[in-house]
């Protein structure tokens, strides 16, 4: 079946550094994608990785390993206003997205 | 738990026709339902939030007697496009929630070719 797994919830420190990880069991891949999603507001689109490899930018970096079912979130210097949930997607062999659960990122002074 | 599935996962259908795409919440009851439409550099736009038994409410710039809106049930949302035209060739994902401002479930999508 296909499957996408992150944790529920993650708490971090202003200033600090954060890694959100997703694996995912899909029906062919075509991509992974990273969205933010503050409550009431309609997600931001944050990065889309396809091939292995790590992409930088700014503060976020997202990371692919195709091979291991794999990526994670990276949030650098954190703020607070990255308290949000962040949702992984991966794109299957007939670009259908499977979405993750979310993982709401709580940022504490 | 808090599936949602899409119906048809794509659709092809020539310049003129409308089409009807389906978004169910298989598992709960979604009070609220969303509709988005994703863009070629990934991003979503919201088009409309839907109520079960009320009016959606739709975005600025969305056209309400172009994309039709149904809540019907609490499992039950549908999106028509009527008139299509070739630019209205796009992903469209719909997501559910338990409640306005809760968290939300999102479906597969649905890709509209108009041809």
């Amino acid at each position: 079946g296909q499957n996408i797994d992150q944790p529920t919830e993650m708490t971090a420190t202003e200033g600090a550094i954060v890694q959100i990880n997703c694996t995912y069991q899909t029906s062919g891949f075509n991509g992974l994608f990273w969205y933010q999603q503050h409550a009431g507001e309609a997600p931001t689109f944050l990065s889309y990785n396809v091939l292995d490899g790590l992409e930088e930018k700014g503060r976020f970096s997202s990371f692919l390993s195709r091979s291991k079912g794999y990526s994670y979130l990276l949030l650098k210097e954190l703020q607070m206003k990255d308290s949000a949930s962040y949702l992984c997607a991966s794109e299957d062999s007939n670009y259908q997205l499977i979405w993750g659960a979310g993982t709401k990122l709580i940022i504490k002074p | 738990g808090a599936v949602v599935s899409q119906h048809p996962s794509r659709v092809i259908c020539k310049s003129g026709t409308s089409v009807k795409i389906e978004c169910r919440s298989l598992d709960f009851q979604a009070t609220t339902m969303f509709w988005y439409r994703q863009f070629p550099k990934k991003s979503l736009m919201l088009m409309a939030t839907s109520n079960e038994g009320s009016k959606a409410t739709y975005e600025q710039g969305v056209e309400k007697d172009k994309f039709l809106i149904n809540h019907a049930s609490l499992t039950l949302s549908t999106l028509t496009v009527t008139s299509a035209h070739p630019e209205d060739s796009s992903f469209y994902i719909c997501s559910a929630s338990f409640e306005d401002r809760g968290e939300q479930y999102f479906g597969p999508g649905t890709r509209l070719t108009v041809t």
